[in-house]
């Protein structure tokens, strides 16, 4: 089944304690997104990558990273969480076929993060 | 940046009825999408017009797209329960690679 997968689904942390979120896709996708979803906010765009070690900033990249070292995983990374990085994450992945005009994304389920 | 903005933020009606949602954007456009999200789940996406297009239908779903008023409208006819979901409408403009999501819509369906 073409999924995008997230883990963990739930998590709470203390402040300063580095954690990484994993994402993977098994549809062989070569763009993957990160972005969080805050109330009255819609989601905004932390990290994208276009291929392997290709990743850029989105809209809300400080406090974040993210690699990418094989096409199916894109990590994020919080090296000192603070709790405005309270929220939920998603990750999207996307083929680069049709660029222009069709950019359907596929998300994984949401990852619920809690920084105490 | 937020591009697309939902109206109304929260509406609810009975089974049978039908919803129209409201999506206004800033920029010029590539296409827009609206995707619906169940409640803390992922986003699936419903529906994809192009910035040529005016209208499009897949299912009980209609969109249309007015880009001389930056806008967008969908309709969900012939509403049921399991509609029940949070709807957000995203923009493609300029480069291919980023999604602007709108705040959404929460769309409560009474049996």
């Amino acid at each position: 089944e073409a999924q995008v997968t997230q883990n963990p689904r739930y998590l709470i942390t203390v402040t300063g304690k580095k954690l990484t979120v994993t994402c993977s896709q098994n549809m062989n996708h070569e763009y993957m997104s990160w972005y969080r979803q805050d109330p009255g906010l819609g989601l905004r765009q932390i990290y994208y990558s276009m291929n392997v070690e290709v990743t850029d900033k989105g809209d809300v990249p400080e406090g974040y990273k993210v690699s990418r070292k094989e096409k199916r995983n894109f990590p994020l990374i919080l090296e000192s969480p603070s709790p405005n990085q309270t929220s939920l994450y998603f990750c999207a992945s996307s083929s680069l076929s049709g660029l222009l005009n069709y950019n359907e994304q596929f998300f994984g389920p949401g990852t619920r993060l809690t920084v105490l | 940046s937020q591009q697309g903005e939902e109206d109304p933020q929260a509406l609810s009606i009975q089974e049978g009825e039908n919803a129209t949602m409201n999506c206004s954007y800033k920029t010029s456009i590539n296409n827009l999408q609206w995707y619906r999200q169940n409640s803390g789940r992922g986003l699936v996406h419903l529906i994809l017009i192009r910035s040529n297009e005016r209208e499009k239908h897949s299912g009980r779903l209609r969109v249309t797209l007015d880009t001389s008023k930056k806008s967008s409208s969908l309709l969900i006819t012939a509403s049921r329960a399991a509609d029940t979901a949070s709807y957000f409408c995203a923009t493609v403009s300029g480069g291919y690679n980023k999604l602007i999501f709108g705040a959404g819509t929460r769309l409560a369906v009474h049996p």
